[in-house]
């Protein structure tokens, strides 16, 4: 398998501008998360998915981002309108329900930079 | 509110030397503790986990060493090489490992 595939790799922006990252999950995953890391934060969970259904978006930090997983091969992060604070690296991670590795898988990331 | 605290921030440690990080988390119903490795421009990935029925879990040169009562968890690594030089992240989740709250990481650096 690929692993976790994440689009784009770089993002640089301007503020106000529309953003969307993309993920496609580990074939036959269950579940898909999106967290945010940076310097002063660390990794922290956004939202996560079961089946392609929102389960927990409690850590999405304003109504500037959405989260969406129309079928379970792919979901989207949108950043409208971007600002400077939201530069990071955005991971997508997936795992199964009850896989013999009790863990979540991390794609590669992606960096976004938003002047 | 951080419910996973994570020490030290950051740390060199001779090749062949003991590399040690703490973590203290704060709710109990926490009952899953994995600890990721992350090299630069990757993602995080497992390293070990431990659940609190046992105290300690031995994988290679990497051991999680558990306090219940203390509600500490640490992760020793034997006989470090420069290659285990990454950031370190320690985790607790509750239920399972669907969500987990990570700590702020630990950089290691070995040194020859």
């Amino acid at each position: 398998d690929a692993g976790v595939i994440q689009s784009p790799r770089h993002e640089v922006t301007e503020m106000g501008q529309e953003v969307t990252l993309r993920c496609k999950p580990i074939s036959g995953h269950d579940y898909l998360f999106w967290y945010r890391q940076t310097m002063m934060r660390g990794l922290e969970l956004l939202i996560y998915f079961n089946n392609n259904v929102p389960i927990d978006d409690s850590g999405m930090p304003e109504d500037r981002f959405s989260a969406k997983m129309p079928n379970a091969s792919f979901s989207t992060l949108k950043i409208q309108p971007s600002e400077p604070r939201d530069s990071a690296v955005y991971f997508c991670a997936s795992s199964e329900k009850d896989g013999t590795q009790e863990t979540q898988y991390f794609g590669p990331g992606t960096r976004l930079l938003v002047l | 509110q951080q419910q996973v605290k994570q020490s030290p921030q950051s740390l060199i440690v001779q090749k062949g030397g003991i590399s040690i990080i703490n973590c203290a988390y704060e709710n109990t119903a926490f009952d899953y503790f994995p600890w990721y490795q992350q090299f630069p421009g990757k993602g995080p990935a497992l390293l070990i986990a431990i659940r609190p029925d046992v105290s300690e879990k031995k994988e290679g040169r990497f051991t999680i060493s558990f306090n219940k009562s203390a509600k500490q968890f640490s992760l020793h690594i034997m006989d470090s090489q420069p290659g285990d030089s990454a950031t370190y992240f320690c985790a607790a989740g509750r239920g399972g490992y669907q969500k987990v709250t990570f700590g702020t990481g630990t950089k290691l650096q070995v040194i020859p």
